[in-house]
């Protein structure tokens, strides 16, 4: 089985500090993605890699920039948090030519910014 | 772009019950695939179900099957014989022919024992 894995369940981070949430997947995916999950609102996508050194803007991507240097890790930056990107992280995968399988997610990190 | 509305934000059922969680979906696409994700307090999200568009027959894995009605773009889970381990919130999402999933809202879902 895929294994998505993100690095911290738990985050607490002062408004202002540089954060990075990092996934790493073990299944050579070309294609990795980050959510914010909020209650009511579902998942919405911050942004999305559909392979090395590529990225593209999702719904949302203000204040959040995003990394992926080796294929197996996507990393989400947030520049200087603030209190309104407190939420659930979500990161995803999935394989090209894959769809039918939909995507792998990760457990989730939940950042609180105070 | 699409959108995904889950009209439930909570349902309970009594254990062995049947329960319907509903979901619609707009979009001007032909080719897309619609899946129900559960993400129970582990947080960790779980496949439930998958449906392709271009298939007419609706999608069935065991206790779990869908009701979906293209022309009327409505994609309906139902959970038969209700177990406590259905707990979890379920989420509606579309895939798009560039294989961006959109979801909904979520229904959380309360099985009673």
């Amino acid at each position: 089985d895929v294994k998505v894995t993100q690095s911290s369940r738990y985050l607490v981070k002062r408004t202002g500090e540089k954060v990075f949430l990092e996934c790493v997947q073990d299944m050579d995916h070309e294609n990795m993605f980050w959510y914010r999950q909020d209650p009511g609102l579902g998942l919405r996508l911050i942004y999305f890699s559909y392979d090395v050194k590529m990225k593209e803007k999702g719904d949302i991507p203000e204040g959040y920039s995003v990394s992926r240097e080796k294929k197996e890790r996507f990393s989400l930056i947030l520049e200087s948090a603030s209190t309104n990107q407190t939420s659930m992280y979500l990161c995803a995968t999935m394989g090209g030519g894959q769809r039918h399988y939909g995507y792998t997610f990760g457990s989730g990190t939940r950042l609180t910014v105070v | 772009a699409q959108t995904v509305t889950q009209s439930q934000p909570e349902m309970s059922v009594q254990e062995a019950e049947t329960v319907t969680l509903s979901c619609t979906y707009d979009t001007s696409e032909s080719n897309y695939y619609l899946f129900w994700y559960k993400q129970p307090p582990s947080r960790q999200m779980i496949l439930v179900i998958r449906q392709e568009a271009y298939k007419q027959q609706n999608a069935t894995e065991n206790r779990f099957s869908v009701n979906f009605q293209k022309a009327a773009k409505s994609f309906s889970l139902k959970i038969s014989d209700s177990q406590l381990g259905d707990t979890a919130m379920y989420f509606c999402a579309f895939m798009n022919a560039g294989n961006m999933l959109t979801f909904g809202g979520g229904t959380r879902l309360m099985v009673k024992p």
